[in-house]
């Protein structure tokens, strides 16, 4: 089935640090979501993308639907040791209901 | 914002056995409900799509006699694993999308970890 690239895997970066990932697919999506999840919990949404080239904030969340509609990326600003965690970023295709996921960013923030 | 509640959060049997896993969209109604399995340190793998009132739709490779769904309402649907073997044991996450707006995104809820023995 269709796969979403997510990078880095992982990530260890000092408190206070500046975070970035992001996710390209060879294929478009029309929307990009981009979820965190703590240990034994389900994601949380954090940011929602509908339109191409669309920039949206959540706090100290930023995050990116590339303008060829193949990538988003998603920025932490400041971190702090709560934003340890995974983050998934998940697109929706055409008239799918169907969410593709990527394989993670594993983020632990050292204090 | 939406919610979306399942239960229980964890259980464990033993061999052989069946459980029932529920999903309940609390503030909104869903005639989509989608389950995931997610095994340790890897990504959501969709399951099947659970369709209220009809027939859920299951994705290559998962039994639908193994993992029965039902979602007779629009807020509750419902997946049995039946006849659980140790190969069954891992985190199972459902989610749903409110009807309206039609952009609205996935929220899920907070998984369901199985253990077989």
């Amino acid at each position: 089935g269709q796969q979403l690239n997510q990078s880095p895997q992982s990530m260890f970066i000092q408190e206070g640090e500046d975070v970035s990932m992001n996710c390209t697919s060879s294929s478009i999506f029309n929307t990009w979501l981009w979820y965190k999840q703590d240990p034994g919990e389900g994601p949380v949404l954090l940011i929602a993308l509908y339109k191409a080239g669309e920039l949206t904030s959540n706090g100290r969340l930023t995050a990116q639907f590339g303008i060829t509609r193949k990538d988003s990326f998603l920025n932490i600003s400041a971190s702090i040791p709560s934003d340890v965690g995974i983050y998934f970023c998940a697109g929706r295709q055409g008239g799918s209901e169907k969410l593709v996921f990527g394989k993670g960013t594993k983020l632990t923030v050292n204090p | 914002g939406a919610v979306v509640s399942q239960h229980p959060s964890w259980v464990i049997c033993k061999s052989g056995t069946s459980v029932k896993i529920e999903c309940r969209s609390l503030d909104f109604q869903a005639t989509t409900m989608f389950w995931y399995r997610q095994f340790p340190k890897q990504s959501l793998m969709l399951m099947a799509t659970s369709n209220e009132g009809s027939k859920a739709t299951y994705e290559q490779g998962v039994e639908k006699d193994k993992f029965l769904i039902n979602h007779a309402s629009l807020t509750l649907s419902t997946l049995t694993v039946t006849s659980a073997h140790p190969e069954d044991s891992s985190f199972y996450i459902c989610s749903a999308r409110d009807l309206v707006p039609q952009t609205s995104p996935l929220h899920f809820g907070n998984g369901t970890r199985l253990t077989v023995t």
